[in-house]
């Protein structure tokens, strides 16, 4: 099993563009999140999905939309990247919601400039 | 919103010393968990801790959850140059967005050899 998978690894985007970063697990599981992670301020929750076809905000959602349109697949958009989005990206998933135990993507750094 | 604790921010430690880091909330939780970052990677789980009082051990990592169920305290016995990274505490509640996971802002462990 790979787990779960995130592409791209990196990327550089101009203030004003878009993007999609993409989340895949193999393992079955229902529920996916997406964190942003910045030094000093540990994991931050973004948005999560319960299941397929369903989103959710988090803590800090703005300035991004999430789709789960297939179980195994859970996408992370910025329609108009800000310099403020800089950061990395981790995508998790687990068996059932707050999972007790989350399984984390390797992550994406994404530099807005 | 929920917040944890997380300290020390940082530790220098010899090869062969032991290391004690702990978390604490100002509510309570009912999972704490504990993860370990290294250097451009995701965070992987090390040890699940479920109920009030519970002592879980993982090799040398032991993890407790406190009495109180607002702290849990991570030991790493005889510390080697692997132990290398960032290590964060999770709490989570169940129910409702309640079930995602909280996270502590980490603790940066570097072991001289």
């Amino acid at each position: 099993n790979a787990g779960v998978t995130q592409t791209p690894k990196f990327r550089v985007l101009k203030t004003g563009q878009s993007m999609t970063l993409l989340c895949a697990q193999d393992m079955n599981h229902e529920y996916m999140y997406w964190y942003r992670q910045d030094p000093g301020m540990g994991l931050r929750l973004i948005h999560y999905s319960v299941g397929e076809g369903t989103t959710a905000k988090g803590e800090v959602p703005d300035g991004y939309n999430v789709s789960r349109l297939k179980k195994q697949n859970f996408l992370l958009g910025l329609e108009s990247a800000a310099p403020s989005q800089t950061s990395v990206y981790f995508c998790a998933s687990s068996y059932r919601q707050g999972a007790r135990e989350q399984y984390f993507g390797p992550g994406t750094r994404l530099t807005v400039t | 919103g929920q917040q944890l604790n997380q300290s020390p921010q940082s530790m220098f430690i010899q090869e062969g010393e032991d290391v004690s880091m702990n978390c604490t909330s100002s509510s309570i939780f009912n999972t704490w968990l504990w993860y370990k970052q290294e250097p451009g990677e995701g965070p992987v789980l090390l040890i699940a801790l479920y109920k009030a009082g519970e002592l879980t051990s993982n090799g040398r990592l032991t993890a407790q959850f406190g009495i109180t169920r607002k702290d849990s305290f991570l030991n790493i016995s005889a510390s080697i140059p692997s132990d290398v990274g960032i290590y964060f505490c999770a709490g989570q509640n169940y129910g409702g967005s309640q079930g995602n996971l909280i996270f502590g802002k980490g603790t940066k462990l570097s072991v001289k050899p």
